[in-house]
């Protein structure tokens, strides 16, 4: 049991390039999130999908994309990539309604240079 | 809105120090409220938890009390050690079947031998 996986752990890119980030978790957990924290701010959520199928934006969505291709996986794309994105990006998983607990993964470290 | 205010860090303390870190928030209702720990390089895991007015969430020797009166959940210990070193961040899930949660900034702890 793996819990949340997180690919790449480490990316830089040039402004402009586009990536994605692969997030996959094997509890059988209905939600998944997409967060980004930066020095002093946080975590700030990006996207979220409550059950397979849907997604909904967070509070800093813009300049992302976000697919939720089966209940385990949950990517996030950079269509193109710009400074302000450079930041550690964090996938969490969760059960559902009954439980509270996001469980996260081990981050990737984007710099956009 | 919803909101988590937590105390500036960083903190240092040395080893079997009393520790606390202050967290207050502004939500509607009664949201439940969390207690994360970030080790170095690593994601966030669950340290305690409290769902309802007058709980106490307790972990690993670290305890937070859900104090309505006041909107806080201060996380105290009472003899921190080296290995408590992390950064801890205070969140709330406000009632009602929200998928999200609203994070406070972070508190950085360092623990001294």
């Amino acid at each position: 049991n793996a819990g949340v996986t997180q690919t790449p752990k480490f990316q830089v890119l040039k402004t402009g390039q586009s990536m994605t980030l692969q997030c996959a978790q094997d509890m059988n957990h209905n939600s998944m999130y997409w967060y980004r924290q930066d020095p002093g701010m946080g975590l700030r959520l990006i996207y979220y999908s409550a059950s397979e199928g849907t997604t909904d934006k967070g509070e800093v969505p813009n300049g992302y994309n976000v697919s939720r291709l089966n209940k385990r996986e949950f990517s996030l794309r950079l269509e193109s990539a710009a400074p302000s994105q450079t930041s550690v990006y964090f996938c969490a998983s969760r059960v559902g309604s009954s439980y509270n607990e996001q469980f996260f993964g081990p981050g990737t470290r984007l710099t956009v240079l | 809105g919803n909101s988590v205010t937590q105390m500036e860090g960083p903190v240092t303390l040395s080893e079997e120090a009393f520790l606390t870190i202050n967290c207050t928030y502004t939500a509607t209702g009664y949201p439940s409220l969390f207690w994360y720990v970030q080790y170095p390089g690593e994601g966030l895991q669950l340290l305690l938890k409290a769902t309802k007015a007058d709980d106490k969430g307790s972990n690993k020797g670290f305890e937070a009390t859900y104090r309505k009166e006041t909107t806080s959940f201060h996380l105290e210990k009472g003899s921190v050690q080296v290995s408590d070193s992390a950064v801890y961040f205070c969140a709330l899930r406000t009632q009602g079947g929200s998928e999200k949660l609203v994070f406070g900034k972070g508190t950085k702890l360092t623990v001294n031998p």
